[in-house]
C-alpha cells in the first residue's frame, strides 16, 4: 500500500520568502508527526498531530513556522520569512494509535535549501 | 538534550562481522525502539522493546533493554553490506500516550565494507 508521501522532495528558495511542505500520511493514522533533521545530525522534534489538533507544538523552533491538519488527513507545514538557518531536511511521520508501541512511518523528506 | 544517544557515532565493519550500536536514555520509559534510516531517505522502524522485556530478537537483529543503567544495544549478527545506513534509537516516556512525541538520538553512522 501508499506510505507517507511528501512534496516537494527538494526546495530552494531565497531567504525572506515563504515555504509550504505538504505530507500526505498512510490512510487511516490519526498520529502524524513533523520531525527536522540537519546534515548528518539526529531528528528535531516539531510538533505532534493527534487527528486535527495538535496537542504539542513545543518543538516550534520560532513563530515563523506553523503545521496545520484538516480532514484528520493531509498536513501543511509552512515557514514564514525563511532564514538560512532553517536549511534542513523536513521529515513526516504517521502512526496508527493503537497501544503504546505503535510504530512511526517516515516519507522520504523535504529538503530545504535557503539561500 | 536528546533523550537518547547513540554510541559510538560512526562504526565500520567488515562484511559477514556483528555490529552492535548502543543507546542511553535520561527518563523512564514505556518502550525503546530502533529505526534505520538510508541515505536520503526517511526512517525505518526496525524493532520495539518494551520496558518489561530484556531481550527481543527479529531475524538477524538482537536488542537488549537495561532498565537499571538506561540503556539499549542493537546487535546486528553477520552484517551484510546492505546494512549500511544510521541506526537511531528512540523513546517515549514513561506516562506519555501512545501518540504523543517519540524522541530520536543523534544516530550510528554504521559502514558495511564488501
Amino acid at each position: 500500500g501508499a506510505g507517507v508521501s511528501q512534496s516537494p522532495s527538494n526546495k530552494v528558495t531565497e531567504k525572506g520568502k515563504d515555504v509550504e511542505l505538504r505530507c500526505d500520511p498512510i490512510s487511516g493514522h490519526t498520529a502524524l508527526y513533523w520531525y527536522r533533521q540537519s546534515l548528518g545530525q539526529g531528528l528535531e522534534f516539531l510538533i505532534y498531530f493527534q487527528g486535527n489538533s495538535a496537542p504539542d507544538k513545543s518543538g516550534l523552533p520560532s513563530d515563523r513556522f506553523s503545521a496545520e491538519r484538516t480532514g484528520g488527513s493531509v498536513s501543511t507545514l509552512t515557514i514564514q520569512r525563511t532564514q538560512q538557518e532553517d536549511s534542513a531536511v523536513y521529515l513526516c511521520a504517521s502512526s496508527l494509535v493503537q497501544g503504546i508501541g505503535s510504530p512511526l512511518h517516515f516519507g522520504n523528506g523535504t529538503r530545504l535549501t535557503v539561500t | 538534550s536528546q533523550q537518547g544517544e547513540e554510541d559510538p557515532q560512526a562504526l565500520s565493519i567488515q562484511e559477514g562481522e556483528n555490529a552492535t550500536m548502543n543507546c542511553s536514555y535520561k527518563t523512564s520509559i514505556n518502550n525503546l525502539q530502533w529505526y534505520r534510516q538510508n541515505s536520503g531517505r526517511g526512517l525505518v522502524h526496525l524493532i520495539l522493546i518494551r520496558s518489561n522485556e530484556r531481550e527481543k530478537h527479529s531475524g538477524r537483529l538482537r536488542v537488549t533493554l537495561d532498565t537499571s543503567k538506561k540503556s539499549s544495544s542493537l546487535l546486528i549478527t553477520a552484517s551484510r553490506a546492505a546494512d549500511t545506513a544510521s541506526y537511531f534509537c528512540a523513546t517515549r516516556p514513561l506516562g506519555e500516550t501512545s501518540g504523543s512525541r517519540l524522541t530520536f538520538g543523534e544516530g550510528t553512522q554504521l559502514t558495511v565494507n564488501p
